[in-house]
């Protein structure tokens, strides 16, 4: 079975570029988790969506980032523009639970990261 | 203080000894605990939940101790493929009210022949 997929693997790109880092959960997961993950400061959940809907966006850095996730199958993360500081693994999740705060509490499967580069 | 701290490590053990690594939470209203695995640059996976009898998997037990607050993971007869970083995951209420988890930066244990 497909686990979580993320495109691409790597982006190295120059300050001032757009980003986007895109997400396919597993299929007839209800949760999405973007992360980010850097030496400093480990994982942090940027955003979580449930049933495409944003739940929590309060990780989400500044208004340079955003995310959507137009139907169950698909969800991008935007950085525009980028930063050097911006420089990190980003990692999709997927689970599936009941709505409300009940969807956390089961395993979150994660796709194999973004490693993005910013120059 | 940090949501989620643990001792970063690295931990250097030999093959076939027990380790074991704590996590302290802040949350005292925290209700789900879980332990992820993450290899070098992979994702990580969930490794186990922890429940607040105590719960074991194999070579590797979880327990939780709410009064202090923190959460340990024991590994027995370790092997090298034991090698990781392990991620200790809380549930913390966020500002919108609703609940997410928290991760810690990690502990990394190095498995010697």
């Amino acid at each position: 079975d497909a686990g979580v997929i993320q495109s691409p693997r790597h982006e190295v790109t120059e300050m001032g570029q757009e980003v986007t880092l895109r997400c396919k959960p597993i299929s007839g997961h209800n949760s999405l988790f973007w992360y980010r993950q850097t030496m400093m400061r480990g994982l942090e959940l940027l955003i979580y969506f449930n049933n495409n809907v944003p739940i929590d966006d309060s990780g989400m850095p500044e208004d340079r980032f955003s995310a959507k996730m137009p139907n169950a199958s698909f969800s991008t993360l935007k950085i525009q523009p980028s930063e050097p500081r911006d420089s990190a693994v980003y990692f999709c999740a997927s689970s599936f639970g009941a709505s409300g705060g009940a969807l956390i509490y089961n395993e979150q499967f994660f796709g194999p990261g973004t490693r993005l580069t910013v120059l | 203080r940090k949501e989620v701290e643990q001792d970063p490590g690295p931990f250097n053990v030999p093959e076939g000894a027990t380790v074991a690594f704590n996590c302290t939470y802040s949350n005292s209203a925290s209700q789900s605990f879980f332990w992820y695995r993450q290899d070098c640059r992979k994702e990580p996976k969930l490794l186990m939940s922890v429940y607040s009898s105590g719960n074991e998997d194999g070579r590797f037990t979880a327990q939780l101790n709410r009064a202090s607050q923190y959460i340990s993971l024991l590994i027995r007869d370790s092997k090298l493929s034991d090698s990781a970083t392990y991620l200790c995951v809380v549930n913390i209420e966020s500002n919108f009210g609703n609940e997410k988890l928290t991760f810690g930066t990690g502990t990394r244990l190095t498995i010697i022949p």
